[in-house]
């Protein structure tokens, strides 16, 4: 069965510095991945995902995300993070329609 | 686009009352989800559709509750009777065919059973 972890519930970082949130997954076939952000009281918001070609992945507001196959991981990146990125972030892996399976999600803090 | 639409935003209830969370996907899309959110279990996908039609219940948590879909632009997620340890919010999802699409979500419900 597919699955994903993310090993962090908590990550702090001070703005301006790089931000990782880890992922790694489980899955028997080529799989498809995804980030996902969540502000308070809101929806899940796509950032980015990984399906096949490249191994990273370039997503809205300046996220991206490294594809590791031989790690099972795909983490995370911001260059230089802002206050304004501080939410919950969650890691999805889907191997077939329909059948998308979420992390426990990451809060992630930046602090000025 | 107007994205997924949910509502209620906000439903207050008593223990014991149905409650009945509506969902209108985006337009085109093939695929749609109800998730329940809690601080204790996370993000739980509860059963999705395709098609209209029902593809995997197997995260309805009881007999409680029940989902239909009775047209490509509404759907419909029932509990009844409610319970205390139904509140949590509620998120509809929706998404184009094949495993490639993300999904799209709501503004989800906030369901509080008193």
């Amino acid at each position: 069965a597919q699955s994903v972890a993310q090993p962090e519930d908590q990550v702090n970082v001070a703005e301006g510095n790089p931000l990782t949130v880890k992922c790694t997954y489980s899955v028997s076939g080529n799989p498809y991945l995804f980030w996902y952000v969540q502000y308070p009281n809101r929806g899940l918001q796509f950032l980015l995902k990984y399906i096949t070609g490249d191994n990273l992945v370039k997503g809205s507001y300046g996220f991206e995300a490294e594809f590791n196959k031989s790690q099972t991981s795909f983490h995370l990146k911001k260059p230089s993070a802002l206050v304004s990125d501080s939410a919950l972030y969650f890691c999805a892996v889907r191997d077939r329609p329909g059948d998308m399976r979420f992390g426990a999600g990451t809060r992630l803090t930046v602090k000025p | 686009d107007a994205g997924v639409i949910q509502s209620p935003r906000h439903e207050v209830t008593e223990m014991g009352q149905e409650v009945t969370l509506r969902c209108k996907p985006i337009s085109g899309h093939d695929y749609l989800f109800w998730y329940r959110q809690t601080m204790m279990r996370g993000l739980e996908l509860l059963i999705y559709f395709n098609n209209n039609v029902p593809i995997d219940d197997s995260g309805m948590p009881e007999d409680r509750f029940s989902a239909k879909m009775p047209n490509a632009s509404f759907s419909t997620l029932k509990i009844q009777p409610s319970e205390p340890r139904d509140s949590a919010v509620y998120f509809c999802a929706s998404s184009l065919t094949g495993g490639a699409w993300e999904q799209y979500f709501g503004p989800g419900t906030r369901l509080t059973v008193t």
